[in-house]
């Protein structure tokens, strides 16, 4: 079953616009990532906050976390070309090493 | 360091046949984890490995689905008889295994059944 659900599930930006994708999740957890996946690739980890931190920075990535709601939010600044690629949140759930994935937000980011 | 390596890249095989897909983690690496990714069902958590010991096979949809791994260099997902809707790219996965440490995952096997 799906622990996080990314919203919304594609969004189409302008080049230099900023990107905003949001994850719920249901249980109790460790921790929270975020993972972007090019067409036709693997995963490749982003950013990795933890359930005690409430945001974390990382060049142009900007992620919140608010356990209370069970929610996450991944922002991009400065979009470019390159950031097109399908983005997603991932949860280890309390107690346990599991990584769960949502079903990520498709990003396309037009020149 | 290569990474997580996966094979075969694709394999297209007939309904009934077994498949075997191979992974080998990042050296070092104690947790392994395989996952299945669909358009329709996202990327699902099949099993995971910490030690070379399966801790989580809950994802494994049925009993056709097997996966071992026999030291901390190699672990394989067999099929057996596969079936069309197995048709998926599956994903091989490693971490430290320490808790609250990054997946690098495989390039993936793309399967197709026919």
């Amino acid at each position: 079953s799906q622990q996080g659900e990314e919203d919304p599930q594609a969004l189409s930006i302008q080049e230099g616009e900023n990107a905003t994708m949001n994850c719920s999740y249901k249980t109790s957890i460790n921790n929270l990532q975020w993972y972007r996946q090019n067409s036709g690739r693997g995963l490749v980890h982003l950013i990795l906050i933890r359930s005690n931190e409430r945001e974390k920075h990382s060049g142009r990535l900007r992620v919140t976390l608010d356990t209370s709601k069970k929610s996450s939010s991944l922002l991009i600044t400065a979009s470019r070309a390159a950031d097109t690629a399908s983005y997603f949140c991932a949860t280890e759930p309390l107690g346990s090493e599991k990584l769960v994935f949502g079903k990520g937000t498709k990003l396309t980011v037009n020149p | 360091d290569a990474g997580v390596i996966q094979s075969p890249r694709h394999e297209v095989t007939e309904m009934g046949q077994e498949v075997t897909l191979r992974c080998k983690p990042i050296s070092g690496h104690n947790s392994l984890f395989w996952y299945r990714q669909t358009m329709m069902r996202g990327l699902e958590l099949l099993i995971y490995f910490n030690n070379n010991v399966p801790i989580d096979d809950s994802g494994m949809p049925e009993d056709r689905f097997s996966a071992k791994m026999p030291n901390a260099s190699f672990s394989t997902l067999k099929i057996q008889p596969s079936e069309p809707r197995d048709s998926a790219v599956y994903f091989c996965a490693s971490s430290r295994g320490t808790g609250g440490t990054e997946a690098f995952f495989g390039q993936g096997t793309r399967l197709t059944v026919v």
